[in-house]
């Protein structure tokens, strides 16, 4: 079965600044995606970016960018110029790939960006 | 507009009833997944239909059951046997719920049910 870790239930930012979300996670698959979900004050749940595990090239999306480090089973987020709207709960997920597409999260890390 | 509607926003339900919380997309996705979220927790798989009339266990069945009869909707009732139903409830689905060996398909969520026992 896999297993994801979020180490850091709640963190804070100066709006503006940047900050590193950990994640890391147990897996014996060698095939599968990783992902950040965003959840705001408003509860729905919104795909910030994901990794496929085969990818070595860490992927981006505008000011969200992932250090994915395999061999470590490590997958952190970071957010560059932080803005009062990216306060929310942060959820690292993982899904195997092919077959049910089943997704496992981590606890959550709830991000608070100040003015 | 297409997308996934959960109702209603906010249910609260006697100790020893059962109550049925709506999920309804119209998106044409084959798959449709029901989630639990409690506080401090992230969000744990309860049941999930990859196809009409099929549907498999996740990690935390017990006390619920569902139903997948028409391809737009998968209810989820939440029994008597289930010893702490009061949670966040989200549903979600997805194009299909196995693609092709290298696909991927996201889930896409719904707004989600507050389900309260008094």
């Amino acid at each position: 079965a896999q297993t994801v870790t979020q180490s850091q239930p709640e963190m804070s930012v100066q709006e503006a600044e940047t900050v590193t979300l950990s994640c890391t996670y147990d897996t014996s698959e060698s095939n599968y995606y990783l992902f950040w979900y965003k959840q705001p004050p408003s509860r729905q749940m919104i795909l910030v970016i994901r990794q496929e595990a085969y990818k070595q090239q860490n992927a981006t999306e505008n000011r969200f960018s992932v250090n994915f480090q395999k061999a470590a089973k490590s997958f952190s987020l970071k957010i560059s110029d932080s803005q009062l709207g990216d306060t929310a709960m942060y959820f690292c997920a993982f899904m195997k790939k092919g077959g049910s597409e089943k997704l496992v999260f981590g606890k959550g890390t709830k991000l608070t960006v100040n003015p | 507009d297409g997308g996934i509607t959960q109702s209603p926003k906010y249910l609260f339900r006697k100790e020893g009833q059962n109550v049925t919380l709506s999920c309804e997309q119209n998106l044409n996705h084959d798959a449709m997944y029901w989630y639990r979220q409690d506080p401090g927790q992230g969000l744990r798989l309860i049941y999930y239909s990859q196809i009409v009339n099929d549907f498999q266990k996740g990690d935390i069945a017990e006390g619920y059951s569902v139903s997948r009869e028409k391809k737009e909707s998968f209810p989820l009732t939440v029994t008597s046997a289930q010893k702490n139903p009061t949670a966040f409830y989200l549903c979600a689905s997805s194009i299909d719920g196995g693609g092709a060996y290298g696909s991927y398909n996201e889930q896409f969520f719904g707004p989600g049910t507050r389900l309260t026992v008094l």
